[in-house]
């Protein structure tokens, strides 16, 4: 199938700093879904971005889909130990096809 | 909040038996699905679900996978002859109905552990 590719696949962020992840296809992407999986825990949807050059915020979580539709971030911003886990995108075309994930940790 | 129940959260079985993973879907939700993730690894799709019949099934899901929704609430995910490769974590999820703008809501898992 055609996969969605994410950079980086593992994020070490001082408490209190900023990182992005990213998310790129080869192919125009219809939309894509965020989720995050807490250590030992499920999938957990965050966000689903349709448009071109769309931008969603939940508190300090920014959301980016590409202008091209083919590529997507997430930028958090002030990290806090509870934005521990993994952060999955996924192309959703009737089903979810999931990114490799950036796994993120925290040093307080 | 509604949520998706899966049963039993912990499976160990002997390679070669057979295994049931259930799940109770959310109850307005139309579409099924079945994911496995190997520790460490990305989700996989396995299989979609919708209107009594499979719609999508991935490589992973061969002859050795079936689903059923018996009853009208539960939703099964049976596999046959368990291989060690099988050991993972499944995760059942559902969504509403029409266009999928709304996420899919995942069960906590069951843990499968061939031996």
């Amino acid at each position: 199938g055609q996969q969605v590719m994410q950079i980086p696949q593992y994020q070490h962020v001082q408490e209190g700093e900023d990182f992005t992840t990213y998310c790129n296809s080869s192919t125009t992407l219809s939309n894509i879904q965020w989720y995050k999986q807490r250590p030992g825990g499920h999938p957990v949807f965050l966000i689903q971005l349709v448009k071109s050059g769309e931008v969603k915020k939940q508190k300090r979580l920014t959301f980016q889909f590409g202008e091209a539709k083919k590529n997507s971030s997430l930028h958090i911003t002030a990290t806090q130990t509870t934005d521990v886990g993994t952060y999955f995108c996924a192309r959703n075309d009737y089903k979810l096809s999931f990114g490799a994930g950036t796994t993120v940790t925290v040093r307080a | 909040e509604p949520e998706v129940t899966q049963t039993p959260s912990h499976q160990v079985t002997q390679m070669g038996q057979e295994v049931i993973l259930r799940c109770v879907p959310i109850s307005n939700h139309l579409y099924f699905y079945w994911y496995r993730q190997i520790l460490g690894q990305k989700v996989e799709f396995l299989v979609s679900f919708y209107n009594n019949e499979i719609s999508e099934k991935s490589e992973i899901f061969d002859d050795q996978f079936s689903v059923e929704r018996p009853d009208g609430s539960n939703f099964t995910l049976k596999i046959r002859s368990t291989k060690l490769e099988d050991s993972a974590m499944y995760f059942c999820a559902s969504r509403s109905t029409g266009v999928s703008r709304y996420g899919y809501t995942f069960g906590s898992g069951t843990r499968l552990t061939v031996v």
